[in-house]
């Protein structure tokens, strides 16, 4: 596609559920990123795949976080045992190379009830 | 790491007028430099951007400026209208190979 498609745009999952998000990069770029934005707060770094190389996994904040990237193309960021503090917009993006600017998604808006 | 300081967090104009937003990096290794823009609701999008092989870049009404010896880049926005009204996010790439963001600063153009 043209940009990068995320999904679902909106998530609403009882507290200790387990969540999966997708995102579709635009094609023939090597670089994901996966961010988290709290509402009215910064991009929070959560994990970075590049080609076929091992992931970045500096940034998830627990072990509840995982992410994986299948073929090089889609990813999926699963959230275990979701907490109340999980709620955010959790943004992909994908860039031709590292160092390009990135493509956002538009976002999964998840809320933990 | 790598540490970006945006300053300030909040900035109102008047239409018309212009508006700076400073960034600060850490790592002087860095070497690409992005602005991205966030309206209400929206994804951040690139706006802008420098390299540190240049100390400016203009495009239309908006500009960026490097320098890398004081490790500080800013972005400025001339003739500023309503619709530049958003969260403006400066960035910093190095060799960790992922862009590290500032704290955002929430642009607000009063007609």
């Amino acid at each position: 596609g043209a940009g990068v498609s995320q999904s679902p745009s909106n998530k609403v999952t009882e507290k200790g559920k387990d969540v999966e998000l997708r995102c579709d990069p635009i094609s023939g770029h090597t670089a994901l990123y996966w961010y988290r934005q709290s509402l009215g707060q910064g991009l929070e770094f959560l994990i970075y795949f590049q080609g076929n190389s091992a992931p970045d996994k500096s940034g998830l904040p627990s072990d509840r976080f995982s992410a994986e990237r299948t073929g090089g193309s889609v990813s999926t960021l699963t959230i275990q045992r979701t907490q109340q503090e999980d709620s955010a917009v959790y943004l992909c993006a994908s860039s031709l190379q590292e160092w390009y600017g990135y493509t956002f998604g538009s976002g999964t808006r998840l809320t933990v009830v | 790491g790598e540490n970006v300081e945006q300053h300030p967090s909040t900035l109102s104009v008047q239409e018309g007028d212009s508006a700076v937003i400073k960034c600060t990096y850490s790592d002087s290794a860095s070497n690409y430099f992005p602005w991205y823009k966030q309206e209400l609701g929206k994804r951040p999008q690139l706006i802008i951007d420098i390299r540190s092989n240049v100390g400016e870049k203009k495009d239309q009404r908006i500009a960026v400026t490097l320098n890398k010896t004081a490790k500080h880049f800013s972005l400025h926005i001339t003739e500023t209208q309503p619709e530049d009204s958003a969260v403006y996010f400066c960035a910093s790439y190095n060799a960790g190979n992922m862009l590290t963001f500032g704290g955002g600063t929430r642009l607000m153009v009063k007609p």
